[in-house]
């Protein structure tokens, strides 16, 4: 079974530059989070999904942060104008139902 | 301050040792909890989950939960040099994640030669 997958797996970016995350939930997750992770911290929600609902977003920055999930499948988290304390990793998990959710490998940002 | 707090923050462990890990809500409202371990590039993956009182084993994992307390401890016996990684603790409102897992800021856990 493939797991959950992110792209790209690193970025690069100048202070206001826009960028975007791709995820690929395993097949027949209804749930897609978000998570950011600072160097050496714990992962922090941003947002999660069940289907195409918004759940809860209350700890997307709303100004620069957007994060879709269109059809309940692939979603998007997006950053208008990238700031240095972006400098992250991007975190996407999915679950079904009472399961654990389940990791990407995250993509890594860079903000210079 | 972080509902979710973890200590200690690192842990030198011999092979062969026990390693002990801590976890405490200040939240009442996390009832349900998760161990998740982090290797190096990799994003967490989970452990185990403890819902009531008392001891989960599984393998060399041991996790306890006091729910009076809202403390929960993960116990790795025999470690290994595989076993060098972060290590979250998870908390959840509810058992069914009708709310997602807020983190702890993690342990890391470093073997050493005996």
């Amino acid at each position: 079974e493939a797991g959950v997958t992110q792209s790209p797996r690193y970025a690069v970016l100048q202070e206001g530059q826009a960028v975007s995350f791709w995820c690929d939930p395993i097949s027949g997750h209804d749930t897609l989070y978000w998570y950011q992770q600072p160097r050496d911290q714990g992962p922090q929600l941003l947002v999660y999904f069940r289907d195409e609902a918004v759940i809860d977003n209350s700890q997307l920055p709303s100004d620069r942060f957007s994060a879709v999930r269109p059809k309940g499948t692939n979603s998007t988290l997006k950053i208008q104008s990238a700031k240095q304390g972006d400098t992250a990793t991007y975190l996407c998990a999915s679950s079904f139902r009472n399961q654990a959710p389940l990791f990407g490998e995250g993509t890594r940002l860079s903000v210079l | 301050q972080q509902k979710v707090q973890q200590s200690p923050e690192s842990l030198s462990v011999p092979e062969g040792g026990m390693a002990s890990l801590n976890c405490t809500s200040s939240d009442r409202n996390f009832q349900y909890f998760w161990w998740y371990r982090q290797h190096s590039g990799e994003g967490p993956k989970a452990l185990m989950s403890i819902f009531s009182d008392g001891d989960k084993k599984e393998g060399r994992f041991t996790a306890h939960l006091n729910k009076a307390s809202l403390h929960v401890s993960l116990h790795i016996r025999d470690s290994q040099p595989s076993d060098s990684a972060l290590y979250f603790c998870a908390a959840s409102e509810h058992r069914g994640f009708a709310s997602a897992l807020t983190f702890g800021s993690g342990t890391k856990v470093i073997p050493c030669l005996p």
